[in-house]
């Protein structure tokens, strides 16, 4: 059983471009959950989402940062107009009951 | 919000020696996990442990819900120990949203 499937790994953006974050999550899991590792700060919880469904996004900022996890195919986070200060590794985890997390390795964004 | 205190902040190890890892949070907890998040930035899922007592190898964790705390032992440690490991819980407020709060993380340095 394959675990939690993140890319890109890495990732280089110009101020202003436009990052996309894709995220598939392990067999048989429903849950999807994406959370921010700024530099030398602990995981910050993002947003938690369902098959076409956004359940919580109360920790994604309100402007320039959405997600979705479709019907078909995996969870993506988009980051429109990025800036320096979106440089940070973000991580998807998935749950197969909305409880124990299984985390993906990270894509980590750079923003030059 | 609830909080989550992690002690100590590092440590450093012979390979061989035990350890022992502190998590203390302020209020009721429905979920607690522990993560060893390795050198290469990897996250990994140790434990979930909201109450009780478990073990996996060389690991074993411990929550006494009510004193609101959870232990961490790692015995015989390795040089593959090495990392951050992060405690995380989720409030009691009703329902169950895996809204993870993190801990600002032990980081363990084994020496050979």
């Amino acid at each position: 059983n394959a675990g939690v499937m993140q890319n890109p790994r890495h990732l280089v953006r110009r101020r202003g471009q436009e990052a996309r974050l894709r995220c598939s999550p392990m067999k048989g899991h429903s849950h999807v959950y994406w959370y921010r590792q700024l530099p030398e700060e602990g995981l910050k919880f993002m947003v938690y989402l369902q098959k076409e469904n956004i359940i919580d996004e109360s920790g994604m900022p309100k402007e320039r940062f959405s997600a979705e996890f479709p019907k078909e195919g995996p969870s993506i986070l988009r980051i429109q107009q990025v800036v320096r200060g979106d440089s940070a590794a973000y991580f998807c985890a998935s749950s197969p009951t909305g409880r124990e997390l299984f985390f993906g390795e990270g894509s980590r964004l750079t923003v030059l | 919000g609830i909080q989550v205190e992690q002690s100590p902040p590092d440590l450093i190890l012979q390979e061989g020696a035990n350890s022992t890892l502190r998590c203390n949070f302020s209020d009721s907890v429905n979920n607690l996990q522990w993560f060893h998040q390795n050198p290469w930035g990897q996250l990994i899922n140790l434990f979930y442990i909201p109450s009780g007592t478990k073990q996996n190898g060389r690991l074993s964790a411990t929550t006494v819900a009510t004193e609101r705390y959870s232990l961490l032992y790692i015995s015989s440690s390795q040089t593959t120990d090495s990392g951050v490991y992060f405690c995380a819980v989720e409030g009691n407020y009703g329902g169950a949203t895996n809204k993870l709060i993190f801990g600002t993380g032990t980081l363990l340095a084994v020496q050979p």
